[in-house]
């Protein structure tokens, strides 16, 4: 498809599982972001990849949160030993702009709604 | 720290009314300023962005803005809503090289036909 894809597209877990959420961004697309967005709030930002490299994670809540990039294109957002405050949908978005370069337009994924019981 | 703020949480009109939803922003330097809409199961979508320029920006589905700098503000309008508009509207900003976009809190609209 055209689009940004995530998958899965609901997740429960149990506190304390790990959970691991995809992403597939659009071709070509040089930069992609993380969100997370709790119930009735505007998504806040996770971290952020130019390619392969991750610059900048200061949005990941605990060291429990990891993200990869590894070849560029699709990203995992993992999180280990969930807790309860981690239910809420995670959003990934892909841009065909660069870090210097001016903003483009965001292309946002349905997002993974994660639910940890 | 930068930050932006909707003021409205919950709106509801009837079709036709004219429709405005404010947006405060809190940044320094160049800031770019964006809205983004959510229909009801849908992704996020860009309705408009403001960069630099003609502080009157126009979007998709006749949605505009207004960049107001002297109050750090760009509300969204629309003259006339239609049921089809009912979603929840997201303010964004971002500064140039920072590749972070920051959301308000978003407001539902609600159009009744």
């Amino acid at each position: 498809g055209a689009g940004v894809s995530q998958s899965p597209r609901y997740k429960v877990a149990k506190r304390g599982q790990d959970v691991a959420l995809r992403c597939d961004p659009i071709s070509g697309h040089v930069s992609l972001f993380w969100y997370q967005q709790a119930l009735g709030q505007g998504p806040e930002f996770l971290t952020y990849f130019q390619n392969e490299a991750q610059l900048d994670k200061s949005g990941l809540p605990s060291d429990r949160f990891f993200a990869e990039r590894p070849e560029g294109s699709v990203s995992t957002l993992k999180i280990q030993r969930t807790q309860q405050e981690d239910s809420a949908v995670y959003l990934c978005a892909s841009s065909l702009a660069g870090r210097w370069d001016q903003p483009g337009e965001l292309f946002f994924g349905e997002g993974s709604r994660l639910t940890v019981l | 720290a930068q930050s932006v703020s909707q003021h409205n949480h919950h709106v509801i009109l009837s079709e036709a009314a004219s429709l405005e939803l404010g947006c405060n922003y809190s940044y320094g330097g160049t800031v770019n300023l964006f809205w983004y809409v959510q229909y009801p199961g849908q992704h996020l979508q860009l309705l408009l962005k403001y960069f630099s320029g003609d502080p009157l920006v126009k979007g998709i589905k006749g949605f505009e803005a207004e960049f107001i700098k002297s109050k750090f503000s760009f509300n969204l309008r629309k003259p006339s809503v239609q049921w089809s508009d009912t979603a929840e509207y997201f303010c964004a900003a971002m500064n140039t090289g920072f590749q972070k976009l920051v959301f308000g809190t978003g407001t539902r609209l609600l159009v009744s036909p």
